[in-house]
């Protein structure tokens, strides 16, 4: 199976947005509602920020949410702050009762 | 609320057999519809799933490594163990262990732990 594709970095100034895309296949990202976005700081175990496309989970700031359009799916971060520069990666369900994460992405705080 | 913590050799020589285990703690391992799953991550790179096992000990494989994984699970010590046989350089990682459920991604994650292969 094949990482999902993710850009390898973005950027912004504080208090900008950002989104971070995720595209896969219809056999992944498109075809299911399993999509999960982690956030990892250098030296850290990754960090739940987004399940099931949409939902956040407990503790998780409003300022990050997700959609998904076709085979893509979006991590927003709005309202962006220093402590949010950190590695972010997506994750779905694929045919076959596998799993697969995307190739990541570098988040800098300008 | 539910921890997990990754224990084994933190150095493999090539062609062996790499052995973790993840214990949890604050929780049943065998409560709710969970898979509990192991994931890596080479220096400097990004995440690759391993594989994962539910409960019932059904198991499902990352398709480039299924021939060298075996996940098993030992409910009596609420634990679960991975298994990578014929390791390279190229298995060197962070391994971390993490609960997966359909509904609610992985979380928690175990800290990790470092496995070099290296004669």
């Amino acid at each position: 199976q094949s990482a999902l594709t993710q850009p390898a970095s973005v950027s912004g100034s504080p208090g900008q947005s950002i989104t971070i895309s995720c595209t896969g296949t219809s056999s992944d990202v498109g075809g299911y509602n399993y999509v999960s976005w982690y956030q990892q700081h250098p030296g850290k175990a990754p960090k739940l920020m987004i399940y099931n496309v949409i939902n956040r989970p407990s503790g998780v700031s409003n300022r990050f949410s997700g959609s998904k359009s076709g085979n893509t799916a979006s991590l927003t971060i709005s309202g962006l702050q220093a402590e949010d520069e950190a590695a972010y990666y997506c994750n779905s369900f694929t045919t076959g009762n596998t799993l697969v994460f995307g190739g990541g992405t570098k988040l800098t705080v300008l | 609320q539910v921890q997990l913590q990754e224990s084994g050799p933190g150095l493999v020589k090539p062609s062996q057999t790499l052995s973790l285990t993840c214990t949890v703690s604050g929780g049943s391992i065998s409560s709710g519809s969970y898979y509990w799953s192991w994931i890596r991550q080479p220096a400097g790179k990004g995440l690759e799933w391993i594989g994962r096992i539910y409960t019932s000990g059904n198991t499902n494989y990352n398709p480039s490594l299924k021939s060298r994984v075996t996940i098993s699970v030992d409910t009596s010590k609420n634990q679960f163990s991975l298994k990578l046989s014929s390791v390279t350089a190229a298995d060197t990682a962070v391994y971390y262990c993490g609960r997966y459920s359909s509904g609610g991604g992985f979380d928690p994650w175990g800290q990790g732990t470092l496995v070099t292969v290296s004669s």
